[in-house]
């Protein structure tokens, strides 16, 4: 069956601008993450959906950050007013049950890079 | 919170040879442990995990075994391939968190 997929896979935007990341989980996940993965390092959490609820967005680095799953499949990931230290991959995963730690299946990433 | 210690690289081996890369975290009650790959070109994969103490994870001829007392979960693999080539992720998921924290990876290099 399909995978974890995002859109685009690479994003270049000017300083200031602001950019929309797509993540499409497996049918049916009820558990979506977003990280983001700075070059060289792990990746690091930055907020939780289940269903369409946002359970933690602890990670988030700053207001300018803001995401959303309106109807509790797709997810998006936007960043405004961009700068040059949002430049890294981001991440989404998806997981099929909530409550329970479950395998994490991870989407192929959006590489940002802010001009 | 929570937090993972992971051996740094890059490791260069040659094939065949012993692998260890070493994994410790630090987690209230009782996480459950990942290792994550990430080959080259590729998003990340599950390579395995363990959920309880001492359990053993295992997958593609790793693995790694949930040590509670010493809070580690060290990768192993006793013949390495050229194909293992990769980074390797350590990954703690705290007891009734969902959120994976990971180290900051093992650049393995094999060669023939």
């Amino acid at each position: 069956g399909a995978g974890v997929s995002q859109s685009p896979r690479y994003k270049v935007a000017k300083r200031g601008q602001d950019v929309a990341l797509r993540c499409d989980p497996i049918s049916g996940h009820v558990s979506l993450f977003w990280y983001q993965q700075a070059l060289g390092q792990g990746p690091e959490f930055l907020t939780y959906f289940q269903n369409e609820a946002q359970l933690d967005k602890s990670g988030l680095p700053s207001d300018r950050f803001f995401a959303e799953r309106p109807e509790g499949s797709v997810s998006t990931l936007k960043i405004q007013r961009t700068q040059q230290e949002d430049s890294a991959v981001y991440l989404c995963a998806s997981s099929s049950r909530p409550g329970i730690r479950d395998t994490q299946y991870f989407g192929p990433g959006t590489r940002l890079t802010v001009l | 919170g929570n937090s993972v210690t992971q051996m740094e690289g890059p490791v260069t081996l040659s094939e065949e040879a012993f692998l260890t890369i070493n994994c410790t975290y630090t987690a209230t009650g009782y996480p459950s442990l990942f290792w994550y790959v990430q080959y080259p070109g590729e998003g990340l994969q599950l390579l395995l995990k363990a959920t309880k103490a001492d359990d053993k994870g295992s997958n593609k001829g790793f693995e790694a075994t949930y040590r509670k007392e010493t809070t580690s979960f060290h990768l192993e693999k006793g013949s390495v391939q050229v194909s293992d080539s990769a980074v390797y992720f350590c990954a703690p998921q705290g007891q009734g968190a969902q959120k994976l924290v990971f180290g900051q990876g093992t650049r393995l290099t094999i060669n023939p």
